[in-house]
């Protein structure tokens, strides 16, 4: 079970892009890449997945290295309302297994 | 509409009176979880479902128990609530076998309080 790490917390202002890396150094083959934005007593919601190299939506980036052993959430032009804590989650489709969140990168957006 | 519901969302209940927390998803997903998250501590897995009447463990089992009888719905209960339950508890669905290789569902929330 790949476990990850991520920054405690991260500040920015508005309009900026904001980068939040992702450590997953024993990820295996088959496992993907899944980032999470969760607001105050709300569920976290799904932002964006990936296996390797970029992958783009129409809210945020994900890259990752060749090495997969990381990933780097990018958040283009951050707003007041992108204030979440967000959490990278890794872990393959066909094998059941428990899953280890972390405790998630807090980002403040302020103006 | 696609969603996971969880009852009640907010709960007020005294040490050791058993109580059920329910969860639905009518996405006709495989892989069903429940969660805790403490101030500080994260998502933390309680119990998983990979199809009916299988379950497992995830990080923290203590003091919860599961089933899984029919594929849409997946309760948590707490035969013996002691005030260390107190928290804030999400279900989630996801389709597959793996929970963690698809976007995850989650529902709203239940926020008990054990006194």
């Amino acid at each position: 079970l790949a476990k990850t790490t991520q920054p405690i917390s991260m500040d920015s202002y508005e309009g900026q892009e904001v980068n939040i890396t992702c450590s997953h150094n024993n990820i295996a083959t088959n496992d993907y890449i899944t980032w999470y934005q969760q607001f105050p007593s709300q569920g976290p919601r799904f932002i964006i997945q990936g296996y390797k190299t970029k992958v783009t939506n129409e809210v945020a980036s994900l890259f990752i290295p060749a090495d997969r052993k990381s990933s780097t959430l990018s958040l283009p032009r951050v707003s007041l309302s992108d204030t979440a804590v967000y959490y990278c989650l890794v872990g393959d489709t066909g094998t059941a297994s428990k899953l280890t969140f972390g405790t998630g990168t807090r980002l403040q957006v302020t103006l | 509409e696609a969603q996971v519901t969880q009852n009640p969302r907010y709960l007020i209940t005294v040490t050791g009176k058993k109580l059920t927390v329910t969860c639905s998803q009518n996405m006709n997903h495989e892989y069903m979880s429940w969660y805790r998250q403490d101030p500080g501590l994260g998502l933390r897995q309680i119990y998983y479902s990979m199809n009916v009447e299988v379950t497992d463990k995830g990080d923290v089992p203590e003091g919860y128990k599961v089933s899984r009888k029919e594929k849409r719905n997946f309760p948590l209960i707490l035969e013996s609530p002691s005030p260390n339950q107190t928290s804030l508890y999400f279900c989630a669905s996801s389709p597959g076998l793996g929970g963690g290789g698809y976007e995850q569902y989650f529902g709203p929330g239940t926020r008990l309080t054990v006194t």
